[in-house]
């Protein structure tokens, strides 16, 4: 049991490359999300999924596309890499929405742009 | 913004000593979760608290939750080495759509 599978775990890039991050979950969640995480910053919210072929803005959405095209599979998207978008990046997916449902998080993708 | 604010950002114990760590949160709320995050990995779910509880335990961890203060706390008893890691406190904002929404979370350093 995988849970939720990030790749690739680490990326550099230059500025203004684009690249994708792909989220994949095996626990047939309905809800996807991905959050960065920077220093003293916590956890922000970037966008998330309410299930296959529906996205939505969270927090920090500007320069960040995703698409859900599987129910399984959340990618996001860079178009234009900038060194703010340096970050870990987290995926997490659960059940349900709302406050009660338990998010389940993947490893992590540490992206640095140059 | 932040929903959550933890408190302290970091701490520093002794295994065997309690840590205690405190979220504070803006606007009403229907459940409260806290999660672990140990150096270089994902968050880990440790509890949920719901409004209509004041008190709930899971092993060493005892979570409490103040609604009129929009405010919790986790308890470790008898930490050990292996609790070092980051502990965040989650809430879904009441009519504020579908995620979760993280504090910056307490750092918790316990040596041996």
């Amino acid at each position: 049991n995988a849970g939720v599978t990030q790749t690739p775990k680490f990326r550099v890039l230059k500025t203004g490359q684009s690249m994708t991050l792909l989220c994949a979950q095996d626990m047939n969640h309905e809800y996807m999300y991905w959050y960065r995480q920077d220093p003293g910053m916590g956890l922000r919210l970037i966008h998330y999924s309410v299930g296959e072929g529906t996205t939505a803005k969270g927090e920090v959405p500007d320069g960040y596309n995703v698409s859900r095209l599987k129910k399984q599979n959340f990618l996001l998207g860079l178009e234009s890499a900038a060194p703010s978008q340096t970050s870990v990046y987290f995926c997490a997916s659960s059940f349900g929405g709302g406050g009660a449902n338990v998010l389940t998080f993947g490893a992590g993708s540490r992206l640095t742009v140059l | 913004s932040q929903q959550g604010e933890e408190d302290p950002q970091a701490l520093s114990i002794q295994e065997g000593e309690n840590a205690t760590m405190n979220c504070s949160y803006k606007t009403s709320i229907n459940n409260l979760q806290w999660y672990r995050q140990n150096s270089g990995r994902g968050l880990v779910h440790l509890i949920l608290i719901r409004s209509n509880e004041r008190e709930k335990h899971s092993g060493r961890l005892r979570v409490t939750l103040d609604t009129s203060k929009k405010s919790s706390s986790l308890l470790i008893t008898a930490s050990r080495a292996a609790d070092t890691a980051s502990y965040f406190c989650a809430t879904r904002p009441d009519q504020a759509g579908t995620a979760l929404i993280f504090g910056k979370g307490t750092t918790l350093s316990v040596s041996s």
